[in-house]
């Protein structure tokens, strides 16, 4: 299995315009999650989804950021308009809770900078 | 709020060493006790991970300590290498519905000197 994908690994957009982040989970798994991480405030989950529905949102820090998983295999947060500080590294993990094991796996992040 | 509590935020040691990492947790609703290591560039990987019904867990060099009473628990790298120097999380989750929702801690940035 080839992990967690998230594309794209770099985004650099300016204030204002829209950002669209997206996130293919590993087959099968039924949570996924979008973190954000920052030096400041270190891994702030901002949403989670099980079996596709969002179950907790109260993360997601405006109205700006929405996400949406319209099937098992895709998601993606959207910030619009974006703004500098939602410069971070965003994260999305997905995990299947089997039995003991609850590990959540993490892709590779997207490095958003908003200038 | 802050429910997983960190400590240090930096930590330096000589290669072969003890690294010693704390975290303290608020929720007695958690039941699942995961430590993760980020290296630049790449997201958390669990490293190792422990449920509060056992008071240590080893694997190889790295041993998870629990203490329920106190709420605590640490993580502790045995012969420490600089292949090691990452950061490490702790986090802690319980029960939500079906998903497990992971809460971090702030992190640790460790540094193991050759």
């Amino acid at each position: 299995d080839a992990g967690v994908i998230q594309s794209p690994r770099h985004e650099v957009t300016e204030m204002g315009q829209e950002v669209t982040l997206r996130c293919k989970p590993i087959s099968g798994h039924n949570s996924l999650f979008w973190y954000r991480q920052t030096m400041m405030r270190g891994l702030e989950l901002l949403i989670y989804f099980n079996n596709n529905v969002p179950i907790d949102d109260s993360g997601m820090p405006e109205d700006r950021f929405s996400a949406k998983m319209p099937n098992a295999s895709f998601s993606t947060l959207k910030i619009q308009p974006s703004e500098p500080r939602d410069s971070a590294v965003y994260f999305c993990a997905s995990s299947l809770k089997t039995g003991e094991n609850t590990e959540a796996f993490f892709g590779q992040g997207t490095r958003l900078t908003v200038v | 709020q802050q429910q997983v509590k960190q400590s240090p935020q930096s930590l330096i040691v000589q290669k072969g060493g003890i690294s010693i990492i704390n975290c303290a947790y608020e929720n007695t609703a958690f039941d699942y006790f995961p430590w993760y290591q980020q290296f630049p560039g790449k997201g958390p990987a669990l490293l190792i991970a422990i449920r509060p019904d056992v008071s240590e867990k080893k694997e190889g060099r790295f041993t998870i300590s629990f203490n329920k009473s106190a709420k605590q628990f640490s993580l502790h790298i045995m012969d420490s290498q600089p292949g090691d120097s990452a950061t490490y999380f702790c986090a802690a989750s319980g029960e939500s519905g079906s998903a497990r929702q992971l809460t971090f801690g702030s992190g640790t940035q460790l540094t193991v000197l050759p």
